[in-house]
């Protein structure tokens, strides 16, 4: 089945320093790749996407993520984290044959700690 | 402004009932979805609607249902078939850009 996988549940990153969220796909053909983030009881927000072209997309707040196609990953970058990035993050993904449908993985916690 | 809007913020339900949560939206866009958030579980689809009067099961839509008589409107009932209905539930659109959903602030439900 296609999906994509967030492999680390919690992430902990001390301000200033560069942060790195992980996904992984399991996608048929060429696959479509989006990062979102929510803020607590809040909705997500779109951040960047993955359709064709350069493997290095920038995105909204300073953040950008690497499609890299031998390793199926996806990971969200960061130079230098803020605190105010401590959020729930969300790799996502269209599924082959999917019509407009996207699917999200299960979401990696990022705390950026002062 | 332009956005999402889902109501009620918060909604209790006592078990048996159906409860119908509203989704509206200003953003003259297609295509509407509902997902449904559980802790540790991510976001999980549960139908979604690429055109007014058409929508398509997700991957979760047992003891849901929806309509889309109007392009700004995608209603979702839970109806008491749905055996654990307590969650968040998000509502969003697409738009010219592919890939980039426009979220709602989300309705918590707790069954009692």
């Amino acid at each position: 089945a296609q999906s994509v996988a967030q492999p680390e549940d919690q992430v902990n990153v001390a301000e200033g320093n560069p942060l790195t969220v992980k996904c992984t796909y399991s996608v048929s053909g060429n696959p479509y790749l989006f990062w979102y983030v929510q803020y607590p009881n809040r909705g997500l927000q779109f951040l960047l996407k993955y359709i064709t072209g350069d493997n290095l997309v920038k995105g909204s707040y300073g953040f950008e993520a690497e499609f890299n196609k031998s390793q199926t990953s996806f990971h969200l970058k960061k130079p230098s984290a803020l605190v105010s990035d401590s959020a729930l993050y969300f790799c996502a993904f269209t599924p082959k044959g999917g019509d407009d449908k996207i699917i999200f993985g299960k979401g990696t916690r990022l705390h950026i700690l002062p | 402004d332009g956005g999402i809007t889902q109501s009620p913020k918060y909604l209790f339900r006592k078990e048996g009932q159906n409860v119908t949560l509203s989704c509206e939206q200003n953003l003259n866009h297609d295509a509407m979805y509902w997902y449904r958030q559980d802790p540790g579980q991510g976001l999980r689809l549960i139908y979604y609607s690429q055109i007014v009067n058409d929508f398509q099961k997700g991957d979760i839509a047992e003891g849901y249902s929806v309509s889309r008589e109007k392009k700004e409107s995608f209603p979702l009932t839970v109806t008491s078939a749905q055996k654990n209905p307590t969650a968040f539930y998000l509502c969003a659109s697409q738009g010219q850009t592919w890939g980039e959903l426009f979220f709602g602030e989300g309705s918590r439900l707790t069954v009692l």
